[in-house]
């Protein structure tokens, strides 16, 4: 049973508008969420967080909102640009009862066009 | 620093032969993580250790499957013997026990 969910495999969005990606979770334990980017022949690097005593957390163009009574966060890349082409992975964990590993999503393919 | 350091990148070998990966995690670095990536299930947690301690193995889909950290700078998984299925992105990362992990650069089974 998959923990975290993205139900969309690939995006694509114009440069210059915004890209938003999904992300469902099922454990309500969850207190803290990520999101990984991946280029290929890469490995995932950390792109932003937010805990759950937050609803957004903003760090230049990438913004994560989170909606607790829905489980669900979404990442919102505004603008996009062709270099933010990339997979993109939610991942989620349990902080206040001491480090759990990450339980990653599926990832998301976005592709940004020129 | 490096960052996380993973070898060999790329790994083509025939069924039924060892195959054994390594990952030399960054300094000072008290978490290491062994990570699966295939289209199918995304990336699956298969072990990680705390301060060379295995904690949890149940993601090591077979007993075909090990891991070991003798030291705090290396790591290695095996697969012995190996099979087609286990063909897919193998990944190390490491934490210094906050949630952010770092990855490697991976390395790409390929098994005939």
């Amino acid at each position: 049973d998959q923990q975290v969910k993205q139900n969309s495999p690939s995006l694509s969005v114009q440069e210059g508008r915004i890209s938003i990606l999904n992300c469902d979770y099922t454990n309500s334990m969850f207190d803290y969420f990520l999101w990984y980017k991946k280029y290929p022949a890469e490995g995932p690097t950390f792109l932003i967080s937010i805990s759950s005593i937050k609803d957004k957390n903003e760090d230049g163009r990438f913004t994560v909102f989170l909606n607790k009574s829905a489980k669900h966060l979404s990442l919102h890349i505004v603008p996009s640009q062709p270099g933010d082409s990339a997979v993109y992975f939610c991942a989620a964990s349990i902080r206040n009862s001491g480090n759990t590993p990450l339980v990653f999503g599926k990832g998301t393919r976005l592709s940004v066009i020129a | 620093d490096a960052g996380v350091i993973q070898s060999p990148r790329h790994e083509v070998t025939e069924m039924g032969q060892e195959v054994t990966l390594r990952c030399k995690p960054i300094s000072g670095h008290d978490y290491l993580f062994w990570y699966r990536q295939t289209m199918m299930r995304g990336l699956e947690l298969l072990i990680y250790f705390n301060n060379n301690v295995p904690i949890d193995d149940s993601g090591m889909p077979e007993d075909r499957f090990s891991a070991k950290m003798p030291n705090a700078s290396f790591s290695t998984l095996k697969i012995q013997p190996s099979e087609p299925r286990d063909s897919a992105v193998y990944f190390c990362a490491s934490t210094p026990g906050y949630n952010e992990q770092f990855f490697g650069p991976g390395t790409r089974l390929t098994v005939l």
